[in-house]
């Protein structure tokens, strides 16, 4: 199946300062990327809609001016965490579309723990 | 508004054993259901899916039934491997090709020799 990597898979920072996560899709073009966050013991939650070229869609009560989302190219897509504190300190996922309802591919995730 | 309940694991079976993961489900409309499983280190990967009400879902011996009378869709298998173990999330798309995906809580399987 199609493949979809993250980078990095694990990042400790400091509070007050930013981290991006990539999401890549590694053998197909996606026009549509998602990002979720998921706490323990609780259910991956949509974070965010990704549209190549044009602003993501953010889900209601997420801070969009705190998660940054860029989707520049149709293999790539961010998520910036800006000014993190340590409630930001989760599990954040992608995924990838390949066509409009069809399967979503994931990515493994990248722990970010913000000290 | 549209939400997934999920049995809560950890799970742990000997190897040959039944499995069954319980997971009902609310929504407004009509959704799809799917089951997802993520080996570790890896993605989440599509395990199997159902559309429709009374639709069974299988794929490496697993399967599941679209249960709109009790609003469920278990999991099941029937003699589980070591290979087996890993975390497996169902989800809910408010309605077939829809993108938003609502998930549970993910349930951590392992299975012992």
């Amino acid at each position: 199946g199609a493949v979809v990597s993250q980078h990095p898979s694990r990042v400790i920072c400091k509070s007050g300062t930013s981290v991006k996560i990539e999401c890549r899709s590694l053998d197909f073009q996606a026009t549509t990327m998602f990002w979720y966050r998921q706490f323990p013991k609780k259910s991956l939650m949509l974070m965010a809609t990704s549209n190549e070229g044009s602003k993501a869609t953010y889900e209601q009560g997420v801070e969009k001016d705190k998660f940054l989302i860029n989707h520049a190219s149709l293999t790539l897509s961010t998520l910036t965490v800006t000014s993190a504190h340590p409630e930001d300190s989760s599990f954040y996922i992608c995924s990838a579309l390949l066509e409009v309802g069809r399967e979503q591919y994931f990515g493994p995730g990248t722990r970010l723990t913000v000290t | 508004g549209d939400s997934v309940t999920q049995m809560e694991g950890p799970v742990t079976l000997s190897e040959e054993a039944f499995l069954t993961i319980n997971c009902t489900y609310t929504a407004t409309g009509y959704p799809s259901l799917f089951w997802y499983v993520q080996y570790p280190g890896e993605g989440l990967q599509l395990l199997l899916k159902a559309t429709k009400a009374d639709d069974k879902g299988s794929n490496k011996g697993f399967e599941a039934t679209y249960r709109k009378e009790t609003t469920s869709f278990h999991l099941e298998k029937g003699s589980v491997q070591v290979s087996d173990s890993a975390v497996y999330f169902c989800a809910l798309a408010p309605r077939t090709g829809a993108n938003n995906l609502f998930f549970g809580t993910g349930t951590r399987l392992t299975v012992i020799p």
